[in-house]
Formats: structure tokens, C-alpha cells, sequence
């Protein structure tokens, strides 16, 4: 399977534990978004990394969430002591560089987190 | 800074019936403008794109779009629509011209078809 892979579709995590969401972006793809998504409120950004960089977190909450991309390896997006306003679908996208970059982006299937 | 407003968020038709699907943005800037397709328990993937040239553009399995500049706007629209339309459309936009511009995207408009 060549398309954005995300992984685990589903996390259940009590409140105060951790939630680690991983994605592997498009074979040849070197941009990565995530976004999540709740009822009635559509996509909302939360971070665009390239590998070992964050270009932009304009939309991360200030506390308890990161995210990384590391030279090997999937995309990881890390809650620490999760809430249940956590609860959420959390997707992935990726889309290529340079010339090729027209904006479109290639979309996982989503993590859905559930926080009790 | 770019917004989408997508006004309807649900929209009930009845199968082999027309539909519009709306979307208004605000830019400053010249934009590229896309509609994603949500089924249940999937990721979003791209129904159709403007990028520039033909005002008009449409999709594989019939839906068509037109950017209209003036009123900033780019509505989906199909003619007749199936069952298997039912799903949950977004619009979305990116400031063109080069670099890293972000994506955009409204609230999303579920289209149920009504047998």
C-alpha cells in the first residue's frame, strides 16, 4: 500500500496517560500535516513538519502536544496527559516537494482517540 | 489570512436530484481551491481542484465546480446525484504562488441522498 498509513486506527486512553499517534507519509513524499478533526468543526491545522523540522505549528495547543518527524522513521504526534476534549480523529496528510507541490494533500485514515 | 465558510452543513436530497454544494473564501492573494470527499470512518481524498485556467473543472464520477472570482466562490454542483454520493464534502484553499502555504479547510456539508 503506497498511501498514507497511520497508525493505530483507534486509541482508548484514560485521562492523564500519554497517546501517540504515528504516521508514514506517501512513498516520496517529504511534507507532513496533521489535523484534527471533532463534530461540527471540520479540519482544523495543527502542525506541517518536514523530516527534523517543524515549518509550522501555528495550530498545536502551547501545552501537552507535540510532534515530531525524524530523519528515519514515521511522523509521530505525542499528547502527554490527555483530557478528555482530546477526544478526536487525528489525521495525517503528506503531500511532495518542490515544483509537484500544488497544495493537494494525501490523506490516512485517521487515528480516533478516545479519552475516558 | 484565508478562511473558507461552507454555510450549510447538512444537505438532504433525494436520489437523481441536482445539488449545490456551497463554499465562499477570503484571500488577499491569488488561491488554488479543492473539494475533499469524507466517506464514514475514512480519510479525506480529493474530488476536484482549480489551479488556474478554466474557470470550470470537474471531477471523475460528475461533480464540477466553477470558481467565480467576483464572489469568491466555488460551489459543487451535480446534476444528478447517487446514493453512493452520501458522504461529507469539504472545501478547502491555499494561497498560491510558491513556498509553503498553508491549507485551509471549512467546516464541511453532509450530503445525504434520500432514496
Amino acid at each position: 500500500n503506497a498511501g498514507v498509513m497511520q497508525n493505530p486506527r483507534h486509541l482508548v486512553r484514560r485521562r492523564g496517560q500519554e497517546a501517540r499517534l504515528r504516521c508514514s507519509p506517501m512513498k516520496g513524499h517529504s511534507h507532513v500535516y496533521w489535523y484534527r478533526q471533532l463534530p461540527e468543526e471540520g479540519l482544523k491545522f495543527m502542525v506541517y513538519l518536514q523530516k527534523e523540522n517543524i515549518i509550522d505549528e501555528s495550530g498545536m495547543p502551547k501545552e501537552r502536544f507535540s510532534a515530531e518527524f525524524p530523519k528515519e522513521g514515521p511522523s509521530i504526534l505525542r499528547i502527554q496527559q490527555v483530557v478528555r476534549g482530546d477526544s478526536a480523529a487525528y489525521f495525517c496528510a503528506s503531500s511532495p516537494r518542490g515544483q509537484t507541490n500544488t497544495g493537494e494533500l494525501f490523506f490516512g485514515e485517521g487515528s480516533r482517540l478516545t479519552v475516558l | 489570512a484565508q478562511s473558507v465558510t461552507q454555510l450549510d452543513s447538512q444537505v438532504p436530497v433525494f436520489e437523481e436530484a441536482p445539488v449545490e454544494l456551497r463554499c465562499n473564501y477570503s484571500s488577499s492573494v491569488s488561491v488554488y481551491l479543492f473539494w475533499y470527499v469524507q466517506y464514514p470512518n475514512q480519510g479525506l481524498q480529493l474530488l476536484l481542484k482549480y489551479l488556474s485556467g478554466s474557470t470550470l473543472v470537474e471531477s471523475i464520477n460528475g461533480f464540477e465546480a466553477e470558481f467565480n472570482k467576483s464572489q469568491t466562490s466555488f460551489h459543487l454542483r451535480k446534476p444528478s446525484v447517487h446514493i453512493s454520493d452520501t458522504a461529507e464534502y469539504f472545501c478547502a484553499v491555499r494561497e498560491g504562488s510558491g513556498g509553503y502555504q498553508k491549507v485551509t479547510f471549512g467546516t464541511g456539508t453532509k450530503l445525504q441522498v434520500i432514496p
